[in-house]
């Protein structure tokens, strides 16, 4: 079985500084692994993800993540957050894209003007 | 790019009504769909895996008898909350996949649930 620890519930941060939501994953198996982003009664928006290849994944917004297999993390930054950035953000790992998403409990980012 | 409709986006009604939430896949087909539910201020927990044109698959303390699950074709999946009591008040949201195992899920908008 999957599960995923997002080790922050809450990060404020300063408009245009950076920050970093923390994920954390565990697994038997290979996983597929994603961040999306959730606004205020709003369903989720796919930010990245990373399926193979390069550890370094490029999402939407101006997001990256580096995905680590030795330390079973996959770690989101943003280089300067703007007002707008202000969400919850979600990481969630998969097996494959048809299997069911087992979600962290999420990270709430506000950022502060 | 691959669109999940659901439908509707909120719901306000009394205890004991059933409640029909639609989940559309809208430009592919999609043989499996997902229902999660999120209570306020946490994760998204998932309650069953949809199959077209077989049973629903529940995760554990999800009754089945009381969030019914149809799948009757390959764009549309259906969860009916029935005799709702405000205990079931959350935000139920719906996800597809839209082709091979490598591709991420799509989800849709979600449904609020409030039941007075």
């Amino acid at each position: 079985a999957q599960s995923v620890t997002q080790l922050d519930s809450q990060v404020p941060v300063f408009e245009e500084a950076p920050v970093e939501l923390r994920c954390n994953y565990s697994s038997s198996v290979s996983v597929y692994l994603f961040w999306y982003v959730q606004y205020p009664n709003q369903g989720l928006q796919l930010l990245l993800k990373y399926l193979s290849g390069s550890t370094l994944v490029k999402g939407i917004n101006g997001f990256e993540a580096e995905f680590n297999k030795s330390q079973t993390s996959f770690h989101l930054r943003k280089p300067s957050v703007h007002i707008s950035d202000t969400a919850e953000y979600f990481c969630a790992v998969s097996k494959t894209g048809n299997t069911p998403l087992v979600f962290g409990k999420g990270t709430r980012l506000s950022v502060i003007a | 790019g691959a669109v999940v409709s659901q439908h509707p986006s909120r719901v306000i009604c009394k205890s004991g009504t059933s409640v029909k939430i639609e989940c559309r896949s809208l430009d592919f087909q999609a043989t499996t769909m997902f229902w999660y539910r999120q209570f306020p201020k946490q994760s998204l927990m998932l309650m069953a895996t949809s199959n077209e044109g077989s049973k629903a698959t529940y995760e554990q303390g999800v009754e089945k008898d009381k969030f019914l699950i149809n799948h009757a074709s390959l764009t549309l999946s259906t969860l009916t909350v029935t005799s709702a009591h405000p205990e079931d008040s959350s935000f139920y949201i719906c996800s597809a996949n839209p082709g091979s195992g490598n591709q991420p899920q799509h989800f849709g908008d979600g449904t609020r649930l409030s039941i007075l």
